[in-house]
C-alpha cells in the first residue's frame, strides 16, 4: 500500500499481559515515529528511528516499553506488563528523513484497551 | 520545559465562518512549526512552517508564522461541515527527530 499502515486496529488485554503493536512504514521512509494520544489528550512522543536506530528513547514512559525496528523498515513497540493508564490509540508516522523532508505521514493508529 | 500552546482549545462555528486558530511555543531548539488535521485517528498533513511572514496557503486554509513573537496562525475561511476535526500544531525540535505536539483545538462546524 502506499500510506503508512498498522496492525492491530484494535487490541483489548488484560492487566500484566504483554502487547506487540506493529508498524509499517511508507516504502522508502528511513524515520519512523511513534505516539500516543489517551482520550481527550494531544499526542505524546514515544520514539523515534532513523534506519535500525533511535537515537531519541526519551519520549518512553517507563521501562516497560520497548520499541525496535528491523531492515530499517518494520517496527514494533512493545509494552511489558501492561497497565490500564497504557490504555491509548498508539499512532505510528513515518517521514523521508532528511532535511527539508521531516513532513511525517501517519497511520491509522491501533487502539489499545487494557482491562 | 519545551511546551506548544493552542488556542481556543474548542470551537463551535457555522458554515461560513472564517476561523483562526492559534498556536504559540516556547522551545529551545526551534526547527520547523506544522500543522495536521485530524478527523478521526490519523493526522494527515497541512502546513510545514519554517520562515516568518511567509504565507502558505492551500484553497481555504492558509498560516502563517512569526518566530519573533514565537507563534503560527492557522485560518480557514468560508468554513464548511467537512472542516470539523482537531488541528495540531507541531513543533520540530531537532530536524525530524523531535516533535512537541500542541493538544489542539477542536473545531465543529455547524450547517
Amino acid at each position: 500500500g502506499a500510506g503508512v499502515s498498522q496492525s492491530p486496529s484494535n487490541k483489548v488485554t488484560e492487566k500484566g499481559k504483554d502487547v506487540e503493536l506493529r508498524c509499517d512504514p511508507i516504502s522508502g521512509h528511513t524515520a519512523l515515529y511513534w505516539y500516543r494520544q489517551s482520550l481527550g489528550q494531544g499526542l505524546e512522543f514515544l520514539i523515534y528511528f532513523q534506519g535500525n536506530s533511535a537515537p531519541d528513547k526519551s519520549g518512553l514512559p517507563s521501562d516497560r516499553f520497548s520499541a525496535e525496528r528491523t531492515g530499517g523498515s518494520v517496527s514494533t513497540l512493545t509494552i511489558q506488563r501492561t497497565q490500564q493508564e497504557d490504555s491509548a490509540v498508539y499512532l505510528c508516522a513515518s517521514s523521508l528523513g532528511f532535511r527539508g523532508q521531516e513532513t511525517q505521514y501517519f497511520g491509522p493508529g491501533t487502539r489499545l484497551l487494557v482491562l | 520545559e519545551d511546551k506548544v500552546v493552542q488556542s481556543p482549545l474548542s470551537l463551535v462555528v457555522h458554515e461560513g465562518d472564517t476561523v483562526t486558530l492559534n498556536c504559540s511555543y516556547e522551545v529551545t531548539n526551534f526547527r520547523s512549526l506544522l500543522w495536521y488535521k485530524q478527523e478521526k485517528k490519523a493526522p494527515t498533513f497541512l502546513f510545514m512552517l519554517t520562515s516568518s511572514g511567509i504565507e502558505k496557503k492551500s484553497g481555504r486554509l492558509s498560516s502563517i508564522l512569526d518566530k519573533k513573537e514565537l507563534f503560527s496562525i492557522l485560518n480557514i475561511t468560508a468554513t464548511q461541515t467537512g472542516d470539523s476535526a482537531i488541528y495540531l500544531c507541531a513543533v520540530d525540535r531537532n530536524y525530524g527527530q523531535n516533535f512537541v505536539f500542541g493538544p489542539g483545538t477542536r473545531l465543529s462546524v455547524l450547517p
